[in-house]
């Protein structure tokens, strides 16, 4: 069964610095999303993109973050200059138009602990 | 963006059927019903989606009266590998590009 594939699965870093996590879709799908869930705290989206573009981002999608499919394969989110409260496990996920019979496909995700 | 209701938590034993029912009052002309569930530390996975009557697959089975303000899905003989936390999300599934609201959900705990 085709994966979403995330890494790093953790990720400890410093507050004020930059992170990417990295995402590789399912390779025929044309949608691409991430999702962040705070420990304890319900899976709240993010961001979805669509044909080289943001389509729709949240309200917790400011400055700070970035989304870029640098080549066909991967997905990366950035965040610009990491939060005490970005600590959280990130997912990303991907779809294709057909999603009726599938869903969205979801990442394991990679757990951000910014110190 | 029509609001789920379903139960906190749920009990049952390993070989029951399990049956989670989920309310949608302002569910759309145009919204599906969709479930999910995630085990700790890991992402949602796609369980089942429906439209309206009974929608059954491998793993559930998805039943959703006329009205289609309520959904139950249904997990038979459960084992203890199906304790997790389960979702029920309403929206519009036919673009394929359709944010994904989740709610607290079910979280579900077989019990030997």
């Amino acid at each position: 069964e085709p994966e979403v594939t995330q890494t790093p699965s953790h990720q400890v870093t410093q507050m004020g610095q930059e992170v990417i996590l990295r995402c590789v879709p399912i390779s025929n799908h044309l949608y691409f999303y991430w999702y962040r869930q705070i420990l304890g705290q319900k899976v709240e989206f993010l961001v979805s993109f669509y044909n080289n573009e943001i389509s729709e981002k949240s309200e917790i999608f400011d400055d700070q973050f970035s989304v870029e499919r640098p080549d066909g394969s991967n997905f990366t989110l950035k965040i610009r200059s990491t939060k005490l409260e970005d600590s959280a496990m990130y997912f990303c996920a991907s779809s294709s138009k057909d999603t009726f019979d599938h869903g969205y496909t979801f990442g394991s995700g990679t757990r951000l602990t910014v110190v | 963006l029509a609001k789920t209701t379903q139960p906190i938590s749920m009990d049952s034993y390993e070989g029951q059927e399990v049956n989670i029912t989920c309310s949608h009052n302002n569910i759309a002309t145009n919204d599906y019903i969709t479930w999910y569930q995630q085990f700790p530390s890991q992402g949602p996975r796609f369980i089942i989606q429906g439209y309206k009557t009974k929608v059954t697959n491998e793993v559930a089975s998805l039943f959703i009266p006329a009205d289609r303000k309520s959904s139950t899905l249904s997990l038979p003989r459960v084992s203890l590998s199906d304790t997790a936390v389960y979702y029920c999300l309403v929206g519009d599934m036919d673009f394929g590009n359709e944010k994904l609201t989740f709610g607290t959900g079910t979280r579900l705990t077989i019990i030997p």
